[in-house]
């Protein structure tokens, strides 16, 4: 099975920084990488997908790039409703993996 | 617009089983892959099944395999996951998401249902 490691697990940030969130994974997957956001007590909602494809209605701050073995997500300017954790995954073959998650709080 | 309303939760004991379905509505069901992901409680996302849009593939995550199995109706619209022998890690907030493509997996969710496994 393809390991995905996320760094880091937890972090926390102020309104208006750059994040960047680290997805790793144990053998090369090209493209094959989705990027999903879950808020306390909420629906996991798809950001990205095909590692850098922005979801519709996702805003513009978030941003994907990778291939290979290491992706990372970006929010550009964050927000204080951009609290939430956040998870890789792997779709490249079965069984599809998710990272441990992200946790992100604002300062 | 595209719906995934999950049913079947509740609690059960450990060894008995429990089916889950899925509705699905506002797009053509049987054009696309079906996948069931869980949550325990406090923890990450696991993947546990996807089936093809005919119902010809199917695949399931070790922690499930020989357990559980995916199906679908498609004249009906509807997802399933039967689940045998469940244990107490079983425990979770199950959810059915959609697959556009194999590039394009997880754009919809449904709200998820609860299944807690005790005894």
């Amino acid at each position: 099975d393809i390991q995905m490691t996320q760094s880091p697990s937890a972090m926390s940030a102020s309104v208006g920084d750059r994040v960047t969130i680290t997805c790793r994974a144990s053998q090369g997957i090209s493209h094959f990488l989705a990027w999903v956001q879950q808020k306390p007590g909420k629906v996991p909602k798809r950001l990205i997908y095909a590692s850098s494809s922005l979801q519709t209605g996702v805003p513009s701050r978030f941003s994907g790039s990778g291939s290979g073995t290491e992706f990372t997500l970006t929010i550009s300017s964050l927000q204080p409703e951009d609290f939430a954790t956040y998870y890789c995954l792997q779709h490249n073959s079965y069984p599809i993996t998710f990272g441990q998650g992200t946790r992100l709080e604002i300062k | 617009q595209v719906q995934l309303v999950e049913s079947g939760g509740g609690v059960v004991q450990p060894g008995r089983s429990l089916r889950l379905s899925c509705a699905a509505s506002g797009f053509t069901f049987s054009s696309y892959a079906m996948h069931w992901v869980r949550q325990a409680p406090g923890k990450g996302l696991e993947w546990v099944a996807v089936v093809s849009n005919d119902g010809s593939n199917k695949y399931y995550g070790d922690s499930v395999k020989g357990r559980f199995t995916i199906s679908r109706d498609n004249s009906k619209n509807t997802l399933d996951l039967q689940m045998n022998s469940l244990r107490s890690e079983d425990t979770a907030v199950y959810y059915c998401a959609r697959e556009s493509s194999w590039v394009d997996p997880f754009d919809y969710w449904g709200q998820g249902i609860l299944v807690t496994v005790s005894s």
